[in-house]
């Protein structure tokens, strides 16, 4: 068991540009959460996945952010046009069943 | 729609005991949980409990329920150097949904 891991750790782009994150859950976790974080704050939910299917969406996740997790297996996190206020730590977990989450390292996500 | 506060700041001598405060509004809240996040890093699990439950001993953490103020508390004994971190309190409504995250309480730990 390896853990949650997230690739990159950090990202600095120009604003406008698209990025692109990964997220590979435990093993035989069928949950994956995507979460924000920002300085000071703690973590806000972004979506989540039970094996393929979203499950649901939060409304700061604007039609800029889409994620997929097209196998069940790992997801990505996808931003269009990226502005200066989408900086951040975003942060994947994972779950099995009704379990507790396991966080991964996150992604840091710079825009210039 | 829910809410989760902490106190922002916490500072204790090493060897003393740390208590970091949690306080919910959902009371629909059945599972709560602890993690600590290292500077740059990820959260990291400590403990949780179930609403049914009034206390968790877990080696040097113990975790109080008080249900009906729906507070929760945790309780580092021996506290060193190694505990310095922010401690976030969560809560959520079934094991498998999406937490909901206090601001996390910054614990300083003075040799």
């Amino acid at each position: 068991d390896t853990g949650v891991s997230q690739n990159p750790r950090h990202k600095i782009t120009k604003r406008g540009q698209n990025v692109t994150f990964r997220c590979d859950p435990i093993s035989e976790h069928n949950r994956l959460y995507w979460y924000r974080q920002t300085l000071g704050q703690g973590p806000e939910f972004l979506t989540y996945f039970q094996n393929e299917a979203q499950l649901e969406k939060s409304r700061l996740l604007s039609d800029r952010f889409s994620a997929e997790r097209p196998k069940g297996s790992f997801s990505t996190l996808e931003i269009q046009r990226t502005e200066q206020g989408d900086s951040a730590m975003y942060l994947c977990a994972s779950s099995r069943g009704i379990n507790e989450q396991f966080f991964g390292p996150g992604t840091r996500l710079t825009v210039l | 729609g829910e809410d989760v506060e902490q106190s922002l700041f916490l500072s204790v001598r090493e060897g003393d005991s740390s208590v970091i405060n949690c306080t919910y509004t959902d009371s629909s809240s059945t599972y709560l949980y602890w993690y600590k996040q290292e500077p740059g890093a990820g959260l990291q699990l400590l403990t949780y409990i179930f609403s049914n439950m009034d206390m968790k001993q877990d080696q040097r953490l113990t975790v109080l329920l008080n249900k009906k103020d729906k507070h929760l508390s945790l309780r580092i004994a021996d506290t060193q150097t190694g505990d310095s971190a922010i401690y976030f309190c969560a809560e959520t409504s079934s094991g498998n949904t999406p937490l909901v995250f206090g601001k996390g309480t910054r614990l300083s730990v003075i040799a």
